[in-house]
């Protein structure tokens, strides 16, 4: 099982520009999740999806919208970007907040 | 979210030395759970705790959660170079509802080893 995908692994913006990261998941879990790292910030939950058809506004949601598209994937999109969205973009997915959540490898992502 | 502290930010150990890092609330959990994030990798889930007193281990790994379900620490014995990475607490409150919350995390204990 391929576990969490996300794309792209690395992107470079200039500010104002928009894009999509891609999340995928084939571990038929209900929930998934959007985080941002930032050093010393730990990981800050930005949108969540408790499950198909719903989501959630996190701890850092301004700047940033999400799809459900299906079970499987979940979308994070900037619309314009901005340098201080310049991060480490992990996707994870799970079957609730009581159970453990599965990380995908994280899109590093810098604003120009 | 919900508002944990987690301490020390940073720890130098040498190796061989023990390490713990704690994670402490101000409202009494229902769950917590304990992820480490090796460097330029994505955190990995080690261990959930429950009940409250529960005491767990995993090879060199002691995970603890107190009486009050308040707090949670990891304890490592005898560290190894492999040991290194960030470990981050997830704390679930027990006023969340059925578990469709979003995951919230600690700021994370840093653990550098020096050989």
């Amino acid at each position: 099982n391929a576990g969490v995908t996300q794309t792209p692994k690395f992107q470079v913006l200039k500010t104002g520009q928009s894009m999509t990261l891609q999340c995928a998941q084939d571990m038929n879990h209900n929930s998934m999740y959007w985080y941002r790292q930032d050093p010393g910030m730990g990981l800050r939950l930005i949108y969540y999806s408790a499950s198909e058809g719903t989501t959630d506004k996190g701890e850092v949601p301004n700047g940033y919208n999400v799809s459900r598209l299906n079970k499987r994937e979940f979308s994070l999109r900037l619309e314009s970007a901005a340098p201080s969205q310049t991060s480490v973009y992990f996707c994870a997915s799970g079957q609730g907040s009581r159970t453990e959540a599965f990380f995908g490898q994280g899109t590093r992502l810098t604003v120009v | 979210g919900q508002q944990v502290m987690q301490i020390p930010q940073y720890q130098h150990v040498q190796e061989g030395e023990d390490f713990t890092t704690y994670c402490n609330s101000s409202t009494t959990l229902s769950n917590i759970q304990w992820y480490k994030q090796r460097p330029g990798g994505h955190p990995v889930f080690l261990i959930q705790l429950v009940k409250s007193g529960e005491v767990k281990k995993q090879k060199r790994l002691t995970f603890q959660f107190g009486e009050a379900k308040k707090n949670s620490s990891l304890h490592i014995t005898a560290t190894q170079t492999t040991d290194v990475g960030t470990y981050f607490c997830s704390p679930l409150s027990m006023y969340s509802g059925g578990g469709a919350d979003g995951l919230t995390f600690g700021k994370g204990t840093h653990l550098i080893i020096q050989p």
